[in-house]
């Protein structure tokens, strides 16, 4: 079975922390993505990426940065954690082709307080 | 932009109840329609889906048809059972023509408890 895996299913910080969220996936998947689950959001895309040391922003990078230095890991980097970044975070991954599904993680529940 | 739009929930439904949860969707082209299942505790798992007009996705018990007339893709389940308690996200993709390397949009999800 396509394994992602998040290395935290719950974390404490504090305001001002740097926080790091790391996701590792072993199918060798081109695209990786960063998402935010919030009730009555939905999820929204925060970064992808799509090749090592490759990133694009999606909808809401504001207070977030990502780190892709090897294909099976991508990083969300929170550079000075704050409140309202309390949340679900989910990580997923896809392979190439048109049709490739994606996979997601189990989800990193962030508390900032 | 792209954007998904759910039913609002949550849904409370006793065991055997018929389930639709309502999803209707804004794109460009023709994008590729899903619906994802999240469990309590768990992340995302695909439930079905469909990639052209008048596809019907399938799992488990559970269907969904791309109906590109209405641009929706409501998920119906003849008879519900409580291990179907989850949330339930509808998604976008778009083609493959473009440069989106596989974004999805969700809806808001919608919560579905059933009772037994």
């Amino acid at each position: 079975d396509v394994k992602v895996t998040q290395s935290s299913r719950y974390l404490v910080k504090r305001t001002g922390e740097k926080v790091f969220l790391e996701c590792v996936q072993d199918m060798d998947h081109e695209n990786m993505f960063w998402y935010r689950q919030d009730p009555g959001l939905g999820l929204r895309l925060i970064y992808f990426s799509y090749d090592v040391k490759m990133k694009e922003k999606g909808d809401i990078p504001e207070g977030y940065s990502v780190s892709r230095e090897k294909k099976e890991r991508f990083s969300l980097i929170l550079e000075s954690a704050s409140t309202n970044q309390t949340s679900m975070y989910l990580c997923a991954g896809r392979g190439g082709g048109p049709y490739a599904e994606a996979f997601f993680g189990q989800g990193t529940r962030l508390t900032v307080v | 932009g792209d954007s998904v739009t759910q039913m609002e929930g949550p849904v409370t439904l006793s065991e055997e109840a018929f389930l639709t949860i309502n999803c209707t969707y804004t794109a460009t082209g023709y994008p590729s329609l899903f619906w994802y299942v999240q469990y309590p505790g768990e992340g995302l798992q695909l439930l079905l889906k469909a990639t052209k007009a008048d596809d019907k996705g399938s799992n488990k018990g559970f269907e969904a048809t791309y109906r590109k007339e209405t641009t929706s893709f409501h998920l119906e389940k003849g008879s519900v059972q409580v291990s179907d308690s989850a949330v339930y996200f509808c998604a976008l993709r778009p083609n493959a023509g473009g440069t989106s390397y596989g974004k999805l949009t969700f809806g808001q999800g919608t919560i579905l408890t059933v009772h037994p």
